[in-house]
């Protein structure tokens, strides 16, 4: 079945540091693939998404482009600040055309001044 | 509301128990996912409804859980003779119209059974 593999944290930075975030996944057809954050105390929000192969989904400085060829995903930012610590998910949405998600096992970040 | 909201944010319950928990999706919103997130993993689909039907209930675990959604808006998520296993964060999201529009999660309840 469809599956999505993170990561496994946590993550620590220091501020301004490089970050990338791994995730891979397997599904058959073509999903549309997401990353969702959860600050603490905060409900999950979505990120950025791409929806076919080669697109880049990118917002607040955060970057991942869909590769069909490797089935990755992989999150990117060129210089994280302290406001970016927080707990992230890389999704898809599965096979059936109900619009329901497939979570990885999220990967914390921690980021200190 | 301006967003998905969950309640109670947190409920303890004894083993053997039934519970309930209520989901207010955003107005207007036809899709309503349910989903359950144990620590330390990320969220597994439990049910999703279009309207007042549940298209997808695959992911419930047994037949002690169970989720109506009557008027095509609130819905409720129901565990009966609930189990220590049972313990976990329960996320409500709704979208506007399920496959292709965007996914807005509640904060959920975090359901802790003793």
């Amino acid at each position: 079945g469809d599956s999505v593999t993170q990561m496994e944290g946590p993550v620590t930075l220091s501020e301004e540091a490089f970050l990338t975030i791994n995730c891979t996944y397997t599904a058959t057809g073509y999903p549309s693939l997401f990353w969702y954050v959860q600050y603490p105390g905060e409900g999950l929000q979505l990120l950025l998404k791409a929806t076919k192969a080669d697109d880049k989904g990118s917002n607040k400085g955060f970057e991942a482009t869909y590769r069909k060829e490797t089935t990755s995903f992989h999150l990117e930012k060129g210089s994280v600040q302290v406001s970016d610590s927080a707990v992230y998910f890389c999704a898809l949405t599965g096979s059936s055309n109900t619009g329901k998600l497939i979570f990885g096992q999220g990967t914390t970040l921690q980021v200190k001044p | 509301g301006a967003g998905v909201s969950q309640t109670p944010s947190n409920k303890v319950t004894e083993k053997g128990k039934y519970v309930e928990l209520r989901c207010d999706p955003i107005s207007g919103h036809t899709a309503l996912y349910w989903y359950r997130q144990s620590l330390g993993q990320g969220p597994e689909f439990l049910i999703y409804f279009q309207g007042t039907g549940a298209a997808d209930d695959s992911g419930l675990p047994n037949d002690r859980f169970f989720a109506v959604r009557p008027e095509g808006s609130v819905s409720t998520l129901k565990i009966q003779r609930t189990e220590r296993g049972d313990s976990a964060v329960y996320l409500c999201a709704s979208s506007l119209e399920g496959l292709g529009t965007e996914a807005f999660f509640g904060q959920g309840t975090r359901l802790t059974v003793v």
